[in-house]
């Protein structure tokens, strides 16, 4: 089954405390990129990956890192988290040339910074 | 990638056919429409992409005028189920850019 799948589904956190949301896909997709969403304001990009070892800054980067390895994963990384940085996170991907066809979700992830 | 606007919410009643608008003034010639679907603490899922005139899969059609200024989602018969944030983006679908969402248009169906 084709699926996008990120891990863990819920995270409670402290200030400052480095963590990394994993997100895996099986499709053998090249574009992998991350969101954040929150009440009101939508989905916004925060990283995207167009290829393997090949990233760039979405509309929301700052406080983020990602990194793509291997063209399966696409971990992020929250050296250290502040309380701003709760919300909701969903990993996508999908084909090259052709994100914008049909992107594929995570289940998201939901994260409280205290 | 061309900035998109959509009502901020909207209502309708089971059965009904329920047609969401989306302004894109600035579209560009190499852009495609797409419309996604999100339900509450769900990640977002493709319904159906357009360039001109009329699409229509097994869930939507999607409306495309001559000038491409505009689209309409049109989704038939309506249920609670369809009760989600309807998404639509605009863009170069073979050029490696960001994507961006807007905020969508809450759909509500009432019984």
């Amino acid at each position: 089954e084709a699926q996008v799948t990120q891990n863990p589904r819920y995270l409670i956190t402290v200030t400052g405390k480095k963590l990394t949301v994993t997100c895996s896909q099986n499709m053998n997709h090249e574009y992998m990129s991350w969101y954040r969403q929150d009440p009101g304001l939508g989905l916004r990009q925060i990283y995207y990956s167009m290829n393997v070892e090949v990233t760039d800054k979405g509309d929301v980067p700052e406080g983020y890192k990602v990194s793509r390895k291997e063209k399966r994963n696409f971990p992020l990384i929250l050296e250290s988290p502040s309380p701003n940085q709760t919300s909701l996170y969903f990993c996508a991907s999908s084909l090259r040339g052709r994100r914008l066809t049909e992107a594929f979700f995570g289940q998201g992830t939901r994260l409280t910074v205290v | 990638l061309a900035k998109t606007t959509q009502p901020i919410s909207m209502d309708s009643y089971e059965g009904q056919e329920v047609n969401i608008t989306c302004s894109h003034n600035n579209i560009a010639t190499n852009d495609y429409i797409t419309w996604y679907q999100q339900f509450p603490s769900q990640g977002p899922r493709f319904i159906i992409q357009g360039y001109k005139t009329k699409v229509t899969n097994e869930v939507a059609s999607l409306f495309i005028p001559a000038d491409r200024k505009s689209s309409t989602l049109s989704l038939p018969r309506v249920s609670l189920s369809d009760t989600a944030v309807y998404y639509c983006l605009v863009g170069d679908r073979d050029r490696d850019d960001k994507i961006i969402f807007g905020k969508g248009t809450r759909l509500h169906i009432l019984p």
